[in-house]
């Protein structure tokens, strides 16, 4: 199983960045996944999550209403569209599966890509 | 501020047993919700540690181990060994705010 993220960067402020997560070696439509970020030096900090079939999507309060977490399950892939994009983003982003297509229990974060960049500095 | 918490550092010999708490509330693990257990090496993604109260993926030895009592959970490693040193994160599930997964401060383990 793998997941692997794409399209970090350094960006200024205001501006906008998408993350992909590409996945293989399982069948992707049968779980739900997540972004997680960890700042530099920081601990863990869940951004936002989708099930299966993106019937439920939910949003940290931190991000909400600037970012929009997506998948395409035709394409085994994960999407977290990044706008107005804040110095306090500037964190490692971890694409992670869930260990169900449901994100309505407490299910294990089993597998973790290694994470994408961003940098939001002027 | 995390919704759970965790000591930010804990420390012990090789071949002693160390805890590392974490402490919710009453929307989270005393809801009974499950805990999860993730170990974080430098430079590298966390890897779940044991899951389901009490499941450890393949590979994880038996020296770690959970148990959960109200509102806190605990992990603990037996027979420390230097490759334990690492970061380690509880997660769980909070009914009361959005998306609900939801993540301990982390705490570091040093084994001296």
């Amino acid at each position: 199983m793998q997941l692997v993220e794409s399209g970090g960067g350094m960006v200024q402020p205001g501006r906008s960045l998408r993350l992909s997560c590409a996945t293989s070696g399982f069948t992707f439509d049968d779980y739900a996944f997540h972004w997680v970020r960890q700042a530099p030096g920081k601990g863990l900090e869940w951004v936002s999550s989708i099930n299966w079939n993106s019937d439920t999507i939910g949003y940290a309060d931190s991000v909400k209403g600037r970012f929009t977490i997506s998948r395409d399950n035709r394409k085994n892939s994960l999407y977290l569209q990044m706008n107005s994009l804040r110095a306090e983003d500037t964190a490692l982003y971890y694409c992670v599966k869930y260990s169900s297509s449901s994100v309505d229990y407490s299910y294990a974060l089993d597998v973790w890509g290694q994470g994408t960049s961003v940098t939001v500095s002027s | 501020q995390s919704v759970l918490t965790q000591p930010p550092s804990v420390s012990g010999a090789p071949g002693q047993r160390v805890t590392i708490s974490c402490t919710g509330g009453a929307s989270n693990i005393g809801a009974g919700y499950d805990v999860h257990w993730y170990q974080q090496f430098p430079g590298t993604a966390p890897k779940l540690l044991i899951y389901d109260r009490s499941s450890r993926p393949s590979g994880v030895p038996d020296r770690f181990s959970v148990s959960k009592s109200g509102a806190s959970a605990s992990l603990a490693i037996t027979g420390l060994q230097t490759e334990d040193e690492a970061d380690y994160y509880c997660q769980s599930y909070d009914s009361t705010l959005s998306g609900h997964v939801v993540f301990g401060g982390g705490t570091k383990l040093a084994v001296l």
